[in-house]
């Protein structure tokens, strides 16, 4: 295992476009974490799965983003009518559960709307 | 208010030099605190972790102190090198262990 993977690393879009982002993690981990990175800031927390169980959504989450992780291994975050300011880096990161595990991350998908 | 605020915002020294960054957070309770290297279109790389009753830590060139009764936190550079050259995040895991807070990262650039 290689650690955690995301595809595509980089996604052009036009606006009002939908878009699926895929995050494959650590074969071992329960926890998947979804994070958005805009430029010259750090990530924002999305929202946390525990095995297939999305346990948190942030409010940075509209009603136009839905993550699932249907079998509790790899996920997948849907960006419905894409906005221009959606475009950002999206982490996805991993863990074993338990506050002192550390979170591992992938390489990040880049999206850009125009 | 971002609950976890980092200094400078960027920093620019050269090779073979030492660099302190510094974070100051207000999250609380908090579990832990995290330093993390980010290379530019990666994802974050964790340095060092510390619990709230450890005072420093140090992971190579790569050195963390942490007083939890001023909510500061500080990572120090010794003897840089260009490779060197990334965003240093500093992060705050709540106390239930679910989330982390990012501070928005001291950007370093090492000049040769």
């Amino acid at each position: 295992d290689t650690g955690v993977s995301q595809d595509p690393r980089h996604k052009i879009t036009k606006r009002g476009q939908n878009v699926t982002f895929r995050c494959d993690p650590i074969s071992e981990h329960n926890r998947l974490y979804w994070y958005r990175q805009t430029l010259g800031q750090g990530p924002e927390f999305l929202t946390y799965f525990q095995n297939e169980a999305q346990l948190e959504k942030s409010r940075l989450l509209s009603d136009r983003f839905s993550a699932e992780r249907p079998k509790g291994s790899f996920s997948t975050l849907e960006i419905q009518r894409t906005e221009q300011g959606d475009s950002a880096m999206y982490l996805c990161a991993s863990s074993m559960s338990g506050r002192s595990y550390e979170q591992y991350f992938g390489p990040g998908t880049r999206l850009t709307v125009t | 208010k971002n609950q976890v605020e980092q200094s400078p915002q960027s920093l620019i020294i050269l090779e073979g030099k030492n660099c302190t960054l510094q974070c100051n957070y207000t999250v609380s309770p908090f579990s832990n605190l995290r330093w993390y290297k980010q290379d530019t279109g990666r994802g974050p790389v964790s340095l060092t972790i510390m619990t709230f009753s450890e005072n420093t830590k140090s992971n190579g060139r790569y050195t963390a102190t942490l007083d939890a009764d001023t909510k500061q936190s500080s990572l120090h550079i010794t003897a840089s090198q260009l490779s060197d050259s990334a965003s240093y995040i500093c992060v705050v895991i709540d106390s239930y262990g679910n989330k982390l807070v990012f501070g928005a990262g001291t950007i370093l650039r090492v000049k040769s």
